[in-house]
């Protein structure tokens, strides 16, 4: 079984400013995807990124950008010129590749909170 | 893009009362369909993969009597919370993830609250 772990319960910085959040994993698979999702208070699952474990490539998507270490399982991501609309939680997650049966496995999250 | 409905987004009922909550796709028909608990301040946890036309599978410690899991049609997933105790009271989530795009993660319903009093 895998295992997500995100290791800052908090995390706060000033809006404009960058911020990463950390994401570690444990898995015994070779071929899989990771996402950061975004839950705002609303409770919304929101998909900030993916990215796809045989891609060597770190994933982007306008001011969010993962930086993805396959050999040393980590996941991290990185928010550039943060808005005070990116205050949320964040959770990483992992999901096998395997046929489309599985379901994700998120992190404990990390709360974000942009301070104006 | 693929849209996900859940419904009731927020239901309250009395102790020993069973409680049906729907997850439609909506623009695609998905085989397999997932449902997550999420109590306050923690992490979603995925409960059961729900399988059109067979059985749910359930992860260990979910119980299957009572978190009963019904997969009759392509587009709709019902998750039956029965004899619902305040120990139920969460935060119920399901996706579905469409066939034709495997490599796209799971499309989230926006959940509902159940409140058990």
């Amino acid at each position: 079984a895998q295992t997500v772990t995100q290791s800052q319960p908090e995390m706060s910085v000033q809006e404009a400013e960058t911020v990463t959040l950390s994401c570690t994993y444990d898995t015994s698979e070779s071929n899989y995807y990771l996402f950061w999702y975004k839950q705002p208070p609303s409770r919304q699952m929101i998909l900030v990124i993916r990215q796809e474990a045989y891609k060597q490539q770190n994933a982007t998507e306008n001011r969010f950008s993962v930086n993805f270490q396959k050999a040393a399982k980590s996941f991290s991501l990185k928010i550039s010129d943060s808005q005070l609309g990116d205050t949320a939680m964040y959770f990483c997650a992992f999901m096998d590749s395997g046929g489309g049966a599985d379901g994700l496995t998120f992190g404990k999250g990390t709360h974000l909170i942009i301070q104006p | 893009g693929a849209v996900v409905s859940q419904h009731p987004s927020w239901v309250i009922c009395k102790s020993g009362t069973s409680v049906k909550i729907e997850c439609r796709s909506l623009d695609f028909q998905a085989t397999t369909m997932f449902w997550y608990r999420q109590f306050p301040k923690q992490s979603l946890m995925l409960m059961a993969t729900s399988n059109e036309g067979s059985k749910a599978t359930y992860e260990q410690g979910v119980e299957k009597d009572k978190f009963l899991i019904n997969h009759a049609s392509l587009t709709l997933s019902t998750l039956t919370v029965t004899s619902a105790h305040p120990e139920d009271s969460s935060f119920y989530i399901c996706s579905a993830r469409d066939p034709d795009t495997f490599s796209q993660p799971q499309h989230f319903g926006d959940g509902t609250r159940l409140s058990i009093l």
